[in-house]
Protein backbone atom coordinates (compact mmCIF):
# COMPACT_ATOMS: atom_id res chain seq x y z
CA UNK A 1 0.00 0.00 0.00
CA UNK A 2 0.96 3.61 -0.40
CA UNK A 3 0.33 6.32 2.59
CA UNK A 4 0.86 10.00 1.89
CA UNK A 5 1.42 12.66 4.51
CA UNK A 6 2.74 16.12 4.14
CA UNK A 7 -0.10 18.15 2.50
CA UNK A 8 -1.80 21.12 4.49
CA UNK A 9 -2.93 24.83 3.88
CA UNK A 10 -0.26 26.81 2.22
CA UNK A 11 -0.10 30.66 1.28
CA UNK A 12 0.27 31.47 -2.71
CA UNK A 13 4.11 31.53 -3.66
CA UNK A 14 4.75 29.32 -0.88
CA UNK A 15 6.38 25.68 -0.71
CA UNK A 16 5.45 22.56 0.58
CA UNK A 17 6.47 18.57 0.78
CA UNK A 18 4.77 15.84 0.22
CA UNK A 19 5.46 12.57 0.93
CA UNK A 20 4.38 8.78 0.28
CA UNK A 21 5.60 5.80 2.04
CA UNK A 22 5.47 2.33 0.31
CA UNK A 23 4.68 -0.79 2.35
CA UNK A 24 3.73 -4.68 0.87
CA UNK A 25 5.71 -4.50 -2.06
CA UNK A 26 9.55 -3.87 -3.16
CA UNK A 27 9.22 -0.18 -4.02
CA UNK A 28 12.63 -0.08 -5.63
CA UNK A 29 11.15 -2.57 -8.54
CA UNK A 30 8.33 0.00 -9.28
CA UNK A 31 7.68 3.09 -10.94
CA UNK A 32 5.60 5.66 -9.10
CA UNK A 33 3.64 8.53 -10.20
CA UNK A 34 1.98 11.86 -8.38
CA UNK A 35 -1.32 12.54 -9.57
CA UNK A 36 -3.89 15.12 -8.02
CA UNK A 37 -7.40 15.98 -8.72
CA UNK A 38 -8.45 19.52 -8.24
CA UNK A 39 -12.44 19.62 -6.62
CA UNK A 40 -15.10 18.08 -9.14
CA UNK A 41 -12.01 17.77 -11.53
CA UNK A 42 -11.22 14.30 -12.95
CA UNK A 43 -7.17 13.38 -12.07
CA UNK A 44 -4.29 15.00 -13.18
CA UNK A 45 -0.87 13.26 -13.65
CA UNK A 46 1.91 15.29 -12.45
CA UNK A 47 5.19 13.41 -12.38
CA UNK A 48 6.51 9.95 -12.92
CA UNK A 49 10.02 8.30 -11.54
CA UNK A 50 10.94 5.31 -12.71
CA UNK A 51 12.57 2.53 -11.67
CA UNK A 52 16.05 3.35 -13.19
CA UNK A 53 15.70 6.48 -11.85
CA UNK A 54 14.58 8.25 -14.93
CA UNK A 55 11.69 11.50 -14.15
CA UNK A 56 9.33 13.59 -16.09
CA UNK A 57 6.94 16.20 -15.62
CA UNK A 58 3.69 17.86 -16.88
CA UNK A 59 4.19 21.21 -17.88
CA UNK A 60 1.81 22.34 -15.53
CA UNK A 61 4.39 21.82 -12.78
CA UNK A 62 7.61 21.90 -14.50
CA UNK A 63 10.17 24.05 -12.90
CA UNK A 64 7.96 24.22 -10.02
CA UNK A 65 8.09 20.98 -8.45
CA UNK A 66 10.21 18.27 -7.54
CA UNK A 67 10.12 14.24 -7.72
CA UNK A 68 12.19 12.07 -5.63
CA UNK A 69 12.58 8.74 -4.59
CA UNK A 70 14.28 7.19 -1.39
CA UNK A 71 14.31 3.41 -2.27
CA UNK A 72 15.83 2.93 1.35
CA UNK A 73 13.35 4.48 3.10
CA UNK A 74 10.37 3.44 0.52
CA UNK A 75 9.78 6.99 0.24
CA UNK A 76 8.45 8.91 -2.91
CA UNK A 77 8.59 12.94 -2.65
CA UNK A 78 6.97 15.54 -4.29
CA UNK A 79 8.89 19.14 -3.44
CA UNK A 80 6.18 21.52 -4.38
CA UNK A 81 7.65 25.38 -5.22
CA UNK A 82 5.98 28.75 -6.32
CA UNK A 83 2.43 27.40 -5.51
CA UNK A 84 -0.76 28.93 -7.28
CA UNK A 85 -4.36 28.82 -6.21
CA UNK A 86 -4.73 26.63 -8.61
CA UNK A 87 -2.81 23.58 -7.11
CA UNK A 88 -4.99 23.25 -4.86
CA UNK A 89 -6.06 19.56 -4.91
CA UNK A 90 -6.00 16.00 -3.15
CA UNK A 91 -2.33 14.91 -4.41
CA UNK A 92 -2.23 11.31 -4.66
CA UNK A 93 1.14 8.71 -4.97
CA UNK A 94 0.47 5.78 -7.18
CA UNK A 95 2.62 2.48 -8.14
CA UNK A 96 3.04 2.52 -12.22
CA UNK A 97 2.60 -0.82 -13.44
CA UNK A 98 2.06 0.46 -17.48
CA UNK A 99 1.14 3.51 -19.73
CA UNK A 100 -1.10 5.36 -16.75
CA UNK A 101 -2.08 2.22 -15.49
CA UNK A 102 -1.91 2.65 -11.37
CA UNK A 103 -2.66 -0.53 -9.46
CA UNK A 104 -2.16 0.99 -6.28
CA UNK A 105 -3.05 4.29 -4.86
CA UNK A 106 -2.43 5.93 -1.34
CA UNK A 107 -5.62 7.77 0.19
CA UNK A 108 -4.58 11.35 -1.07
CA UNK A 109 -2.98 14.44 1.34
CA UNK A 110 -5.30 17.74 0.32
CA UNK A 111 -3.24 20.99 -0.39
CA UNK A 112 -4.90 24.22 -0.11
CA UNK A 113 -3.11 27.22 -1.74
CA UNK A 114 -4.98 30.34 -0.25
CA UNK A 115 -4.09 33.40 1.34
CA UNK B 1 -10.28 20.94 -22.03
CA UNK B 2 -8.49 17.02 -22.28
CA UNK B 3 -7.22 15.72 -25.33
CA UNK B 4 -9.23 12.64 -23.80
CA UNK B 5 -13.07 12.95 -25.13
CA UNK B 6 -15.25 11.09 -23.00
CA UNK B 7 -19.42 11.36 -22.52
CA UNK B 8 -20.29 13.32 -19.62
CA UNK B 9 -22.78 10.98 -18.45
CA UNK B 10 -24.47 7.67 -19.35
CA UNK B 11 -27.27 5.24 -18.02
CA UNK B 12 -28.51 2.30 -17.85
CA UNK B 13 -31.01 0.08 -16.01
CA UNK B 14 -29.54 -3.28 -13.69
CA UNK B 15 -28.72 -6.01 -15.10
CA UNK B 16 -27.97 -4.14 -18.60
CA UNK B 17 -24.85 -3.77 -20.23
CA UNK B 18 -23.30 0.24 -20.98
CA UNK B 19 -20.04 1.00 -23.09
CA UNK B 20 -18.55 4.46 -22.45
CA UNK B 21 -15.85 5.65 -25.00
CA UNK B 22 -13.24 7.48 -25.24
CA UNK B 23 -11.66 9.68 -28.27
CA UNK B 24 -8.04 10.83 -28.72
CA UNK B 25 -5.79 10.86 -31.28
CA UNK B 26 -2.57 9.41 -32.89
CA UNK B 27 -0.06 10.52 -30.15
CA UNK B 28 -1.84 9.23 -27.06
CA UNK B 29 -4.57 6.27 -27.79
CA UNK B 30 -3.59 5.59 -31.44
CA UNK B 31 0.21 4.79 -30.17
CA UNK B 32 -0.04 3.54 -26.66
CA UNK B 33 -1.90 1.89 -24.03
CA UNK B 34 -5.07 2.82 -22.48
CA UNK B 35 -6.28 2.18 -18.90
CA UNK B 36 -9.64 2.75 -17.28
CA UNK B 37 -10.66 3.76 -13.96
CA UNK B 38 -13.67 3.66 -11.48
CA UNK B 39 -13.88 6.72 -8.78
CA UNK B 40 -16.23 6.78 -6.26
CA UNK B 41 -17.30 9.23 -4.30
CA UNK B 42 -14.48 10.45 -1.95
CA UNK B 43 -12.24 7.92 -2.89
CA UNK B 44 -9.07 7.35 -5.17
CA UNK B 45 -9.45 6.27 -8.53
CA UNK B 46 -9.27 2.18 -9.04
CA UNK B 47 -8.09 0.90 -11.62
CA UNK B 48 -10.15 -1.41 -13.95
CA UNK B 49 -8.64 -2.05 -17.18
CA UNK B 50 -4.96 -1.71 -18.21
CA UNK B 51 -2.60 -1.83 -21.56
CA UNK B 52 -6.40 -1.82 -23.21
CA UNK B 53 -7.95 -4.77 -22.10
CA UNK B 54 -6.28 -6.32 -19.52
CA UNK B 55 -8.17 -6.87 -15.96
CA UNK B 56 -6.34 -6.39 -12.46
CA UNK B 57 -6.58 -9.36 -10.12
CA UNK B 58 -9.97 -9.12 -8.59
CA UNK B 59 -12.03 -7.07 -11.37
CA UNK B 60 -14.80 -9.29 -12.03
CA UNK B 61 -15.49 -9.72 -15.99
CA UNK B 62 -18.18 -7.74 -16.40
CA UNK B 63 -15.46 -4.85 -17.46
CA UNK B 64 -13.94 -5.16 -20.37
CA UNK B 65 -11.76 -2.82 -22.53
CA UNK B 66 -10.88 -2.83 -26.10
CA UNK B 67 -8.88 -0.28 -28.53
CA UNK B 68 -9.72 0.51 -32.04
CA UNK B 69 -7.67 3.40 -33.91
CA UNK B 70 -7.40 6.58 -31.97
CA UNK B 71 -10.54 5.33 -29.36
CA UNK B 72 -10.98 3.22 -26.51
CA UNK B 73 -14.05 1.50 -25.13
CA UNK B 74 -14.86 0.04 -21.76
CA UNK B 75 -17.68 -1.92 -21.30
CA UNK B 76 -19.81 -2.90 -18.64
CA UNK B 77 -22.10 -5.97 -18.27
CA UNK B 78 -24.69 -6.98 -15.60
CA UNK B 79 -25.20 -3.03 -14.35
CA UNK B 80 -24.93 -3.31 -10.49
CA UNK B 81 -26.21 -0.08 -8.47
CA UNK B 82 -22.88 -0.50 -6.85
CA UNK B 83 -21.46 0.77 -10.72
CA UNK B 84 -22.69 3.91 -9.94
CA UNK B 85 -19.55 5.97 -10.09
CA UNK B 86 -17.08 8.53 -12.52
CA UNK B 87 -14.96 6.55 -14.98
CA UNK B 88 -11.94 7.68 -16.54
CA UNK B 89 -9.72 6.80 -19.43
CA UNK B 90 -5.78 6.99 -19.44
CA UNK B 91 -2.91 7.00 -21.83
CA UNK B 92 0.24 8.59 -22.29
CA UNK B 93 0.53 11.31 -24.85
CA UNK B 94 3.81 11.72 -26.80
CA UNK B 95 3.50 14.78 -28.56
CA UNK B 96 3.06 16.28 -25.04
CA UNK B 97 5.09 13.91 -23.23
CA UNK B 98 2.79 13.64 -20.77
CA UNK B 99 0.06 10.70 -19.36
CA UNK B 100 -3.42 12.01 -19.72
CA UNK B 101 -6.53 11.46 -18.10
CA UNK B 102 -10.18 11.80 -19.63
CA UNK B 103 -12.57 14.45 -18.37
CA UNK B 104 -14.40 11.72 -16.93
CA UNK B 105 -18.50 9.86 -17.54
CA UNK B 106 -20.79 9.43 -14.62
CA UNK B 107 -22.70 6.32 -14.89
CA UNK B 108 -25.98 6.53 -13.74
CA UNK B 109 -27.73 2.77 -12.90
CA UNK B 110 -31.45 3.44 -13.16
Amino acid sequence: QLEESGGGLVQPGGSLRLSCTASGFTFSEHAVSWVRQAPGKGPEWLSYFSSSRSTIYADSVKGRFTITRDNAKNSLFLQMNSLRAEDTAVYYCARDISSLAFDVWGQGTQVTVSS
Amino acid sequence: QSVLTQPPSVSAAPGQKVTISCSGSASNIGSHFVSWYQQLPGTAPKLLIYDNYNRPSGIPDRFSGSKSGTSATLGITGLQTGDEADYYCATWDGSLSAGVFGGGTKLTVL
